[in-house]
């Protein structure tokens, strides 16, 4: 079975300083894992995937985010946080083996919160 | 743009009514999914759909079923509506049946509650 873990509920940076978000993820196959984000009352926008080649994928609003595979973990990163960066973020993996057929699998989200 | 529209943004609705939540998708995506999200669990995949007429059951289908009839279109049905059902549920699609590497875009979501 694919499981993902994001082991912090909630995330504080100060606006101008490096954030990481994390995520461990388990699966039997080869992963194919996204970062997801939430704004409040809203629906959940795409911000990068990895499939396959460079460990480090760039996404939008100038997030990365670095896969590793020995340590099974796609940690979400940003060289230096905004305020507006504030949201609740959403790792998900799907498992090129198994897969669960079309399932994507969510971890439990991480709230990010960006202080002036 | 890809878009994913649900019918309502939020709903009040009383236990045991039939209740009728509905997403629709602009771009001919073979695979639609209803998830609900609740506060530390995170999405959770109740009923996916990857072709007309076909439905599969996720993570927690009881209490609810699924109908699509169009492509376009999937619904999402609670046949009896009790108050652990109050949630946001979130609708997503994706292209291409059998690939797995394309991400899903969701709609905005529907916030429920049953009183």
């Amino acid at each position: 079975a694919q499981s993902v873990a994001q082991p912090e509920d909630q995330v504080n940076v100060a606006e101008g300083n490096p954030l990481t978000v994390k995520c461990t993820y388990s699966v039997s196959g080869n992963p194919y894992l996204f970062w997801y984000v939430q704004y409040p009352n809203r629906g959940l926008q795409f911000l990068l995937k990895y499939i396959t080649g460079d460990n480090l994928v760039k996404g939008s609003y100038g997030f990365e985010a670095e896969f590793n595979k020995s340590q099974t973990s796609f940690h979400l990163k940003k060289p230096s946080a905004l305020v507006s960066d504030s949201a609740l973020y959403f790792c998900a993996v799907r498992d090129e083996v198994t897969g669960g057929g079309n399932k994507l699998t969510f971890g439990t989200g991480t709230q990010l919160k960006v202080e002036l | 743009d890809v878009k994913v529209t649900q019918s309502s943004r939020y709903l009040v609705k009383r236990t045991g009514e039939k209740v009728f939540l509905e997403c629709v998708q602009d771009m001919d995506h073979e695979n639609m999914f209803w998830y609900r999200q609740d506060p530390g669990l995170g999405l959770r995949l109740i009923y996916f759909s990857y072709d007309v007429k076909m439905k599969e059951k996720g993570d927690i289908p009881e209490g609810y079923s699924v109908s699509r009839e169009k492509k376009e279109r999937f619904s999402l049905i609670l046949e009896s509506a009790s108050t652990n059902q109050t949630s946001m549920y979130l609708c997503a699609s994706r292209p291409r049946k059998g690939v797995l590497n394309t991400e899903a875009f969701f709609g905005q979501g529907t916030r429920l509650t049953v009183v």
